[in-house]
């Protein structure tokens, strides 16, 4: 089973909004990731977590927030979010950082947009 | 930083006939992965390549890790309907292995 499940599907918010966006695996993969996909470009990495800690922000603005309460979840909060932050979110984990089986699988994502 | 180099950029090709697309990049790296993605959907992982040389195949798609570890193609046979996607190479890099670079996407539309 190589599932990374991803609520919501769909989010809506004002740029006064707080929310919250929820990944979930249950592989044993012991890092996690975060990932903003704007229409027709490639993903973009946002954070990394490897073993519940937080191992690489991609100088992501404080707006977002990321969360890993526990090896399966991984959560990223939003607060006062602009327009321009309207993509799709992509989690993804893989089993062990730093190996060479590192391999990374994404889940549906969740389409943002902020209005 | 690291880029990959993803061509073509699209490609719009009757059902039956096999595809080739490749990645090239300046730089070294040691997992080369092949996604997939819908439209709406999340990318998913076509193949995986761990090994400078490595052939593997999956179905009708084979991809091939290039023997300088700076480029790799994929190649999908007697291509359907439903191969119609974007198809993104990546390679994996950083002090931990765990940064994924990707290619530009090659979109590919087929002609039923």
């Amino acid at each position: 089973d190589t599932e990374v499940t991803q609520t919501p599907k769909h989010l809506v918010m004002g740029m006064t909004n707080k929310k919250s966006l929820k990944c979930e695996q249950h592989m044993g993969h012991r890092a996690m990731y975060w990932y903003k996909q704007k229409a027709k470009k490639p993903p973009e990495l946002m954070f990394v977590y490897s073993y519940e800690k937080l191992s690489i922000n991609e100088s992501v603005p404080s707006r977002f927030s990321p969360e890993c309460p526990n090896s399966s979840l991984l959560n990223l909060h939003l607060h006062a979010l602009q327009p321009e932050d309207s993509a799709l979110y992509l989690c993804a984990s893989s089993p062990v950082q730093g190996s060479r089986t590192d391999t990374q699988y994404f889940g549906p994502g969740t389409r943002l947009t902020v209005l | 930083g690291q880029q990959l180099n993803q061509s073509p950029q699209s490609m719009f090709i009757q059902e039956g006939e096999d595809v080739s697309m490749n990645c090239t990049s300046s730089s070294i790296f040691n997992t080369w992965l092949w996604y997939k993605q819908d439209p709406g959907e999340g990318p998913v992982l076509l193949i995986a390549l761990y090994k400078a040389g490595e052939l593997t195949s999956n179905g009708r798609l084979t991809a091939q890790f290039g023997i300088t570890r700076k480029d790799s193609f994929l190649n999908i046979s007697a291509s359907i309907p439903s191969d119609v996607g974007i198809y993104f190479c990546a390679g994996l890099f950083g002090e931990y292995g765990n940064k994924l670079v990707f290619g530009a996407g090659t979109i590919l539309r087929v002609k039923s």
